[in-house]
């Protein structure tokens, strides 16, 4: 059972518009929230994150919303550029346990 | 400050055997988390080690260990290798800020088993 869901597999935007990522969970233990952004044959990097007690954080151009009463949190990405075009994983964590629970990932292509 | 390395970065064994991959993790980072991503199941925990200690562990079965150093290098062993351990085998290093785990990933080893 997938506890973290993207249900879009994939995502295409042009160049400086607004991308917008969603991610769904269904553990209402879960209290920290991250996004990775991923390159084929490469880590995830770390992009932005979330703890339950917000609902909003901010990083340049990355904003991460959550709404903990629908189990929903995105990302949004303004304005988007080529450079963002990669895989984006949703990944959730409970304080007590370290690991992290990723989605599968979507993948993202900005156009010129 | 260096980031997550880990070593070697390509493998190719043969079913049956036994691989070693190693991770070192950020300097001051004392949590090093493996994470095994395949096409089919994407990214799953295998364990967790804090302290030389494994503090967590995932849903694989025991052919999969690992351990840590008292300097916080990590290693994680497979064996009796299967088709189907072919993956990418990441690590990851934390940082605790606020009371809340952020986990910076290294490049990754990718295995092949033939």
């Amino acid at each position: 059972d997938q506890q973290v869901k993207q249900n879009s597999p994939s995502l295409s935007v042009q160049e400086g518009r607004i991308s917008i990522l969603n991610c769904d969970y269904t553990n209402s233990m879960f209290d920290y929230f991250l996004w990775y952004k991923k390159y084929p044959a490469e880590g995830p990097t770390f992009l932005i994150s979330i703890s339950s007690i917000k609902d909003k954080n901010e990083d340049g151009r990355f904003t991460v919303f959550l709404n903990k009463s629908a189990k929903h949190l995105s990302l949004h990405i303004v304005p988007s550029q080529p450079g963002d075009s990669a895989v984006y994983f949703c990944a959730a964590s409970h304080r007590s346990q370290g690991n992290l629970i990723f989605g599968k990932g979507t993948k993202l292509s900005v156009k010129p | 400050k260096a980031g997550v390395t880990q070593t070697p970065r390509y493998l190719i064994k043969t079913r049956g055997q036994q691989v070693t991959l190693s991770c070192s993790p950020i300097s001051g980072h004392r949590s090093v988390s493996w994470y095994q991503q395949t096409p089919g199941q994407g990214l799953q925990f295998l364990f967790e080690y804090f302290s030389e200690t494994q503090r967590n562990k995932g849903n694989f079965p025991g052919r999969f260990s690992g351990r840590q150093f008292s300097n916080s290098r990590s290693e994680m062993n497979v064996s009796t290798l299967e088709l189907g351990d072919s993956a990418l085998y990441l690590c990851a290093s934390s940082l605790i800020t606020g009371g809340w785990e952020t986990q910076y990933f290294g490049p990754g080893t990718r295995l092949l088993v033939l």
